[in-house]
């Protein structure tokens, strides 16, 4: 079955270290995107990649990096300068161009104590 | 500033009537339009989009409405069903890439 895989599901870590989300697609889409969601918000675009080995900052960037070294894997790393990590974080992916939906992982719910 | 808004964070309906979802956008430059169905704890669920070369795209029970003079674009179910009970996302993009996201609205379908 194709899809996007995001583990884990709920991830814990103390405040001052970084830690990496994963996110996997078997889809053979291009381009790949990170959310994060929040209470009573929609979804804020932290960065985006639409080819290997290139990637832009979405809106919220600030505290976070990525790296797309496989046309499959887009890691997001939460860095300790990201003031607020407690978050819901999305993985999404679309073929790019012309077919422009995204299809959504399953999501990592981050707790920073 | 947001760019895509969604005034309604909840909506009830009855089960078998017609569900109407909206979402109002700022930029005119927005040409591609989706909307996402989202259950708690899960990633968002594609439903149906439309561009702005069209006023309407209809999907099974789904039907987008989109008003560009307005800057509006709608979501009706109907007939409504408990399984669509769920959170739903409109989203706007001026481009195929980056897409800005309304809060969502929380439809609740009573049987």
């Amino acid at each position: 079955d194709g899809g996007i895989t995001q583990s884990p599901k709920y991830l814990f870590r103390k405040e001052g270290q970084n830690v990496t989300l994963s996110c996997e697609q078997n889809l053979n889409h291009d381009a790949m995107y990170w959310y994060r969601q929040d209470p009573g918000q929609g979804l804020r675009l932290i960065y985006y990649s639409q080819i290997v080995n290139d990637f832009q900052k979405g809106d919220i960037a600030e505290g976070y990096s990525v790296s797309r070294e496989k046309k499959e894997s887009f890691p997001l790393t939460v860095t300790s300068a990201q003031k607020n990590p407690t978050a819901f974080y999305l993985c999404a992916s679309s073929s790019g161009g012309a077919i422009y939906e995204q299809y959504f992982g399953p999501g990592t719910r981050l707790t920073v104590t | 500033d947001q760019q895509v808004k969604q005034n309604s964070p909840s909506l009830s309906v009855q089960e078998g009537r017609i569900s109407i979802l909206n979402c109002d956008y700022t930029n005119s430059m927005f040409d591609y339009f989706l909307w996402y169905k989202k259950y708690p704890a899960e990633g968002p669920t594609f439903l149906i989009s439309i561009s702005s070369i069209k006023d309407k795209n209809e999907d099974g029970r789904f039907t987008v409405f989109l008003n560009k003079s307005a800057k509006h674009l709608s979501l009706h179910i109907v007939p409504s069903q408990p399984g669509d009970s769920a959170v739903y996302f409109c989203a706007a993009s001026p481009n195929f890439n980056k897409f800005y996201f309304g809060s969502g609205t929380k439809l609740n379908v009573k049987p």
